[in-house]
């Protein structure tokens, strides 16, 4: 079936760190890769997205490039803040199918 | 602020109620998504509606139902409630009734099923 996993949390981080938050997926067919931020109390908010193999979504200085040969789509930030503490989901969609599949979140504390 | 209203906020019931979610979609968007959040479960898609018609369907269960008005707004309906219901339920809408839209989420309705 269409999935995705996404790393374990919680991720605990220095200020100023480098993120990645690793997430694959399997699916059948050409989905599109999203992730999404969820900060405390809050809705989920699209950080990026990518359509197709290769693309590279990029947002706020964090990035994913779409790797089909890998199925991934990591999450990457060179400096986290403080302000970057959220949950964060990776997510695809299969337009056909009609479906979006969401992994299990990763929750990102920043430290001063 | 996305822009995509739900109300109530909160909502506590008992077993065995019925209760409606609703959602106010952002101004101009044609779809709306609803979406369960819950511990063991995770966030998990229930029901895609496009323009008051139903374009796609998750894993919603057959006690939950729901609807688009022509206005556009939506509401969730549940029914004969389970503790295993208790959940943040999500809206979400897009202009269009791609999946790959981009989607604006509303903050959520905390259900507690006691």
């Amino acid at each position: 079936g269409n999935s995705v996993t996404q790393m374990e949390g919680p991720v605990t981080l220095s200020e100023e760190a480098f993120l990645t938050i690793n997430c694959t997926y399997t699916a059948t067919g050409y989905p599109s890769l999203f992730w999404y931020v969820q900060y405390p109390g809050e809705g989920l908010q699209l950080l990026l997205k990518a359509t197709k193999a290769d693309d590279k979504g990029s947002n706020k200085g964090f990035e994913a490039t779409y790797r089909k040969e890998t199925t991934s789509f990591h999450l990457e930030k060179g400096s986290v803040q403080v302000s970057d503490s959220a949950v964060y989901f990776c997510a695809l969609s299969l337009p056909k199918a009609g479906d979006m599949r969401f992994g299990a979140g990763t929750r990102l504390t920043v430290k001063p | 602020d996305s822009g995509v209203t739900q109300t109530p906020k909160h909502l506590i019931t008992a077993t065995g109620q019925r209760v409606t979610l609703r959602c106010s979609p952002r101004s101009g968007d044609l779809s709306v998504y609803w979406y369960q959040q819950s511990l063991d479960q995770g966030l998990q898609f229930l029901i895609q509606y496009y323009n008051g018609e139903e374009r796609a369907k998750g894993n919603i269960l057959e006690r939950f139902s729901a609807q688009q008005f022509p206005d556009l707004h939506s509401e969730l309906n549940l029914s004969s409630l389970e503790l295993g219901d208790s959940a943040l339920y999500f809206c979400a809408s897009s202009v269009d009734e791609g999946f790959a839209d981009t989607q604006y989420f509303g903050p959520g309705t905390r259900l507690t099923v006691l």
